[in-house]
Parts: structure tokens; sequence; C-alpha cells
């Protein structure tokens, strides 16, 4: 399976800012995912990051909270804006290559104070 | 829709005893079904799926898993926990071409010693 990175890891950040959060595979994939998980709660699918193309939101998400970008085939960024406490949660990226298995990365731990 | 039910969202057994984590699902179509592992502070990892074949399928850690269509479940077992096993355990479905996966709540595992 592919190796994923996230970036960073954690932050913690103050209201009303925004934040960043890359996602780097090892190799080309032809899918690529954004999930919530919010405090001692499952995932919640947040989007699909298309290559090339805007990202396909979920029930509940939009583009101007959540700008998702995915340049190549090996990269995509999360950007969490004008941030509440209410989006303190764990964001993770996952990853799929033309079939029905998702793997997924090590997650960023957002703290918004 | 798809829809997944973890029954139990906490579940406790003593070292060495057998693990049993319940997972029923809802789906129109024939579903690809997944677990994984959440350890503290990481992301999410593949235990083990099924998509076709044997419904009898093995995982890593000594974990397996059989779906039952009649049932529309397809629960976790190991016959032997150890204390590595403490985590948290999610079920998934999704189908083929389908690409999103839906999570059921998550089941925490405590073993005692």
């Amino acid at each position: 399976s592919a190796v994923i990175s996230q970036k960073p890891s954690r932050d913690i950040c103050q209201r009303g800012t925004s934040l960043t959060i890359q996602c780097q595979v090892d190799s080309q994939v032809t899918m690529m995912f954004w999930y919530r998980q919010q405090p001692g709660q499952s995932l919640t699918l947040i989007a699909t990051a298309n290559q090339g193309s805007e990202a396909t939101y979920e029930s509940g998400f939009v583009i101007d909270k959540f700008p998702i970008s995915r340049p190549n085939l090996t990269f995509s960024t999360l950007t969490v804006s004008n941030m509440s406490p209410e989006d303190s949660s764990i964001y993770l990226c996952s990853v799929s290559q033309l079939g029905d298995t998702q793997y997924f990365g090590p997650g960023t731990r957002l703290t918004v104070l | 829709a798809q829809s997944v039910t973890q029954l139990g969202s906490h579940v406790s057994v003593s070292e060495g005893a057998l693990v049993l984590l319940r997972c029923n699902y809802s789906s129109s179509v024939p579903p690809y079904l997944f677990w994984y592992v959440q350890y503290p502070n990481q992301g999410l990892q593949l235990l083990l799926k099924y998509t076709t074949g044997a419904t009898l399928v093995k995982g890593i850690n000594g974990f397996e898993a059989e779906f039952k269509k009649s049932e529309t479940s397809f629960h976790l077992t190991k016959p032997s926990a150890h204390m590595s096993d403490a985590a948290e355990y999610f079920c998934a479905v999704t189908h083929q071409g389908a690409q999103k996966l839906v999570f059921g709540q998550g089941t925490r595992l405590t073993i005692n010693p």
C-alpha cells in the first residue's frame, strides 16, 4: 500500500484564522479523500479531491469553509477556513488506487481556541 | 443508501480471551466490507476486507471476520486478546464503483490484564 504523510501532525490555532493541511503520497493514486473525525466520534467524509478540477463535497460541507486543492496525483491540501472551536477535530486524508480499498494518513490533530 | 451499525461502543475483555466486535450493515447492493483499527494518536490502519469470494477473511494481527449475507453481518474476531489490541475499531461499507466509505460509530476495545 502507499505511504501517506500529512503536515502538520497537530496544531493549535486561534479562532478566525485558517489552517492548510497537506497530504502527500509516495506514488500516484487515482482517488484522494478528506475526512473529519470529531472528538470521540467516527469519521465523516468531507470531500473527494479531484485532480485538476473542483472537489466533490458531501452534504453539510462547503467549499468556502473547506477549500481543497489537488494539483497532481500525489498531493492534496485541505484548508479549514475562519476556524471556530467546533472545528477542533482530527482531519485525515485517504487514498484509493482504482479500486475499493482506502488507505489513511496519520491524521492532523487540530485544536481551535 | 448504505449504513453500518456497530453494537457496543465499548468492549472489555481479559487478556487471552476471545475478542468479538459486532458489525451489521445495510446495503441494497452487494457490499464491500472493511475493518480498520485506530491506535491512540494514530490514523486508521486496514485490518481486513471482504469484497468477493471467500466469506471468511483473515487479516493482520490474528484477526478475522466472516461475511454473512443472511444476517447482514461482518463481525470481527480474534481467538486470544493481547494487550496491544487495545484500540478503536471501525467497520465500514461501500460497494463496487462507489468509492465513498460509510463508517460505523466505532468500538473501543479495552484489554484487562
